[in-house]
């Protein structure tokens, strides 16, 4: 199973200010995915990241708000832009292993703005 | 994605066996049923999944109706460590723009000493 590791994994930011969190795969993945979880809520997904090209964003999230990068295989990162307190959450990563259908996720990281 | 309707909270008593229900009654015949669990200040993780038959793993068994439009994950023997959030959640194996899982609300396990 494909390990993740998620950076920063908790940080307080200011409103107005831009935060890059960083998502590392142990193997190489086609899918990759981000997530947000507001406080006491389920998971929705912001995007899947693609691998040369452009991230696909779910309806509600924009990629002036939620760049996404994804220069490899097994790197990406999501970067929350001009922060607000209602963007205080936790965002995951995921990957996708095939052929077992399988998502792995990341610990997370707990963003919040004050 | 087909909808899935799971109660939002149960309790359990350390050691005994869990059922816990999950109804899918608009389940299309692709869709296939995946059961991932939240445990406290960590990312979700995979339980099972399966299609049409009851599925058993190291974690957990899926009891799936034969009409498909229910579905029941079986903890054979609950430890505190069970205690999460656990999500039901239908995937269409012919999906191919993303194969994104749509998380409902899940059910909230309580294992009680």
């Amino acid at each position: 199973s494909a390990v993740i590791s998620q950076k920063p994994s908790r940080d307080i930011c200011q409103r107005g200010t831009s935060l890059t969190i960083q998502c590392q795969v142990d193997s190489q993945v086609t899918m990759m995915f981000w997530y947000r979880q507001q406080p006491g809520q389920s998971l929705t997904l912001i995007a899947t990241a693609n691998q040369g090209s452009e991230a696909t964003y779910e309806s509600g999230f924009v990629i002036d708000k939620f760049p996404i990068s994804r220069p490899n295989l097994t790197f990406s990162t999501l970067t929350v832009s001009n922060m607000s307190p209602e963007d205080s959450s936790i965002y995951l990563c995921s990957v996708e292993e095939t052929p077992t259908d399988t998502q792995y996720f990341g610990p997370g990281t707990r963003l919040t703005v004050l | 994605d087909a909808k899935t309707t799971q109660p939002n909270s149960m309790e359990s008593n350390e050691e005994e066996p869990v059922h816990l229900p999950c109804n899918h009654s608009t389940i299309s015949g692709t869709d296939y049923i995946h059961w991932y669990r939240q445990l406290p200040s960590q990312g979700p993780e995979y339980v099972i999944h399966g299609l049409t038959s009851n599925v058993n793993n190291r974690m957990a068994s899926l009891a799936i109706a034969e009409d498909r439009k229910s579905s029941t994950l079986i903890l054979h023997r609950a430890t505190l460590r069970d205690a999460a959030v656990y999500y039901c959640i239908l995937r269409d194996w012919g999906y191919n723009a993303g194969n994104m899982l749509t998380f409902g609300g899940g059910t909230r396990l309580m294992v009680k000493p």
